[in-house]
């Protein structure tokens, strides 16, 4: 398994434009996190899937961002509109059910200029 | 509000010494707890965890040690490589499949 696939790696945008980073989980994995690094805190989680349903958007920062997951191979988020703010390395991950360890992907760091 | 906290950012330690990194917690219904290594424009990797059943748990040169009196843990690391030189992060979980993370802590181990 190719593990984890998020794109792109790298995003570099203008303040106000739309972003949208994308996953790709393990298949078979039936959760799926959305997590931002920032070094004040750390690792935030922003939302979270079971079996394609949003369960706990509590993290998400503001009505700026939304997250969908369509079908079990696919995860989307979204940044509209973009601010300087967001800056920070996105990473998505997934975990087997009722399992505890998580597979991260590589990241998409985001700069917003 | 930090619900996990590791309070140093940072760590420095000479080869084949030993390395003890360290994480506090709050809520005391968190009964798992793991340890994640993430290397420079990589995702973070598992490398070690431990259930509230126990106090210890030993992998190779890596153990966690867990008080639950004092919602504190630790990862030692015995003895230390220049490999192992990279952002440590402790990690807690409850009854959802929910890990919260801490800040991280940055490990630099000098040949």
């Amino acid at each position: 398994d190719a593990g984890v696939i998020q794109s792109p790696r790298h995003e570099v945008t203008e303040m106000g434009q739309e972003v949208t980073l994308r996953c790709k989980p393990i298949s078979g994995h039936d959760y799926l996190f959305w997590y931002r690094q920032t070094m004040m805190r750390g690792l935030e989680l922003l939302i979270y899937f079971n079996n394609n349903v949003p369960i706990d958007d509590s993290g998400m920062p503001e009505d700026r961002f939304s997250a969908k997951m369509p079908n079990a191979s696919f995860s989307t988020l979204k940044i509209q509109p973009s601010e300087p703010r967001d800056s920070a390395v996105y990473f998505c991950a997934s975990s087997l059910i009722r399992g505890r360890s998580y597979t991260f992907g590589s990241g998409t760091r985001l700069t917003v200029v | 509000d930090q619900q996990v906290k590791q309070n140093s950012p940072s760590l420095s330690v000479q080869e084949g010494r030993i390395s003890i990194l360290n994480c506090d917690y709050t809520n005391s219904m968190f009964d798992y707890f793991l340890w994640y290594k993430k290397y420079p424009a990589e995702g973070p990797t598992f490398l070690i965890s431990i259930s509230s059943i126990k106090d210890k748990n030993e992998d190779g040169r890596f153990t966690v040690f867990l008080n639950k009196s004092a919602k504190h843990l630790s990862l030692h690391i015995v003895p230390s490589q220049p490999g192992d030189s990279a952002v440590y992060f402790c990690a807690a979980g409850g009854a959802t499949n929910k890990l919260i993370f801490g800040t991280g802590t940055l490990l630099a181990v000098q040949p």
